[in-house]
């Protein structure tokens, strides 16, 4: 079973609006970090947030965490064509693994 | 400075075979994570490698095994290979010790077919 589930499984949006996307997870965490991964290939780290953290900013994307309510939103912001890809969550409760939620497939329309 | 390093990039094998599948880190990394992904779905952990030991293992049969070499580099070993092994095979590397503050750098995945 995955440790986090993203929503919403899918999101079209036109070029220059954000793009907002959430994940849920079940137990305590270290960090949580999203990935992006374009065409089923390999993923690329975008940004990670420490559990005692709240925000994080990194250029256009904007993570939150709110751990009493086991939830991260990912924010990014004045969205590009190149920014047409799957998006995962991914928590690190152990410093051994990542658990990772199925991802959220973003599709920006030009 | 490469990153992360898999072959073969795509494989076909058939049912009852076996294959392995390879992976160099990035430099200066000394730790390396094996990942399943399959189609429409988020990785799933296989195991980890760290001082050529096994450190922790997904919940993966024992047809799937590992190895750690003293250049860090590593292969995954799959036996008696199922239709239900197709998947993107992932590798991830990172620097032990340094969790709290990085990500792992993942390669590009070696693709497998089973036929």
């Amino acid at each position: 079973s995955q440790q986090g589930e993203e929503d919403p499984q899918a999101l079209s949006i036109q070029e220059g609006e954000n793009a907002t996307m959430n994940c849920s997870y079940k137990t305590s965490i270290n960090n949580l970090q999203w990935y992006r991964q374009n065409s089923g290939r390999g993923l690329v780290h975008l940004i990670l947030i420490r559990s005692n953290e709240r925000e994080k900013h990194s250029g256009r994307l904007r993570v939150t965490l709110d751990t009493s309510k086991k939830s991260s939103s990912l924010l990014i912001t004045a969205s590009r064509a190149a920014d047409t890809a799957s998006y995962f969550c991914a928590t690190d409760a152990s410093d051994y693994k990542l658990s990772f939620g199925a991802g959220t497939t973003v599709t920006v329309r030009a | 400075d490469a990153g992360v390093t898999q072959s073969p990039t795509h494989l076909i094998k058939t049912r009852g075979q076996q294959v392995t599948l390879r992976c160099s880190p990035k430099s200066g990394h000394d730790t390396v994570s094996w990942y399943q992904q399959a189609l429409g779905q988020g990785p799933q952990f296989i195991f980890q490698y760290y001082e050529e030991e096994e450190r922790q293992r997904g919940n993966f049969p024992d047809r799937f095994s590992g190895h750690q070499f003293p250049n860090y580099s590593s292969e995954l070993n799959v036996n008696a290979l199922l239709l239900g092994d197709s998947a993107l095979y992932l590798c991830a590397s990172r620097s032990t010790g340094t969790s709290f503050n990085y990500g792992y750098t993942f390669g590009s995945g070696t693709r497998l077919t089973v036929v």
